[in-house]
């Protein structure tokens, strides 16, 4: 059955540190997609970015990075030089090519507050 | 290009009404589905509708039901409405094809007393 762990229920840093937020999935498929959200306070769920299950480069865009190893299962999202307005509650997010059309699996969410 | 909208944002019904919620998706996007949040069970999966037809159901009862309309706007509607209903719900536009990233919405927040 497909998952979604992200063990890391809240985090809390000073502005300028590094985070790194953890998420580990579970899929029987070959084919998959990955994706991180960010839900500010507001309440709407900004899409960051989509992964596929063939493409393990890691990617880089601005301050966010992400780490995606299929010999682990995780697909991780690191923040650099962190600012208060990064403060959020961040999901990842499973989908397999077949037959979930449309069905995201979310993991339960790191909620993230970057201090002044 | 404007973004997925969703009317009402705040809602507070009675136990035992029901209640429409309203999305429309980006232009040019035919698939809309739904998701409800809540504290504890966190996002979950309602349904997928795409060119106007149900293409894929999460784990609820049928209270909870949906529409598509040719324009790709979608309604959903819970009936006979629970305490337990109460949640965020956030509707998502997409392309249509498997694994293409969601766009979502403000959300609508429904309060059942």
């Amino acid at each position: 059955a497909q998952k979604v762990t992200q063990a890391q229920t809240e985090i809390s840093v000073v502005e300028k540190e590094d985070v790194t937020l953890d998420c580990v999935y579970e899929t029987r498929d070959t084919t998959y997609y990955l994706f991180w959200y960010k839900q500010p306070p507001s309440g709407e769920l900004v899409f960051l970015i989509r992964r596929n299950s063939f493409d393990e480069q890691n990617e880089i865009s601005g301050r966010y990075s992400w780490n995606f190893q299929k010999s682990t299962s995780s697909f991780n999202f690191t923040i650099t030089a962190s600012q208060v307005v990064d403060s959020a509650v961040y999901f990842c997010a499973l989908s397999e090519a077949r037959g979930s059309q449309g069905n995201l699996i979310f993991g339960k969410g790191t909620k993230l507050s970057v201090k002044p | 290009k404007a973004g997925v909208t969703q009317t009402p944002r705040y809602l507070i019904k009675t136990r035992g009404q029901q209640v429409t919620l309203s999305c429309s998706p980006i232009s040019g996007h035919r698939s809309v589905s739904w998701y409800q949040q809540t504290p504890g069970q966190g996002l979950q999966f309602l349904f997928e509708y795409f060119s106007e037809t149900q293409r894929n159901k999460g784990n609820f009862p049928g209270r909870f039901s949906g529409r598509q309309f040719s324009n790709s706007r979608s309604e959903m509607n819970v009936s006979t409405l629970e305490l337990g209903d109460s949640a965020l719900y956030l509707c998502a536009s997409s392309p249509g094809q498997g694994g293409d990233e969601q766009y979502f919405g403000p959300g609508t927040r429904l309060t059942v007393t």
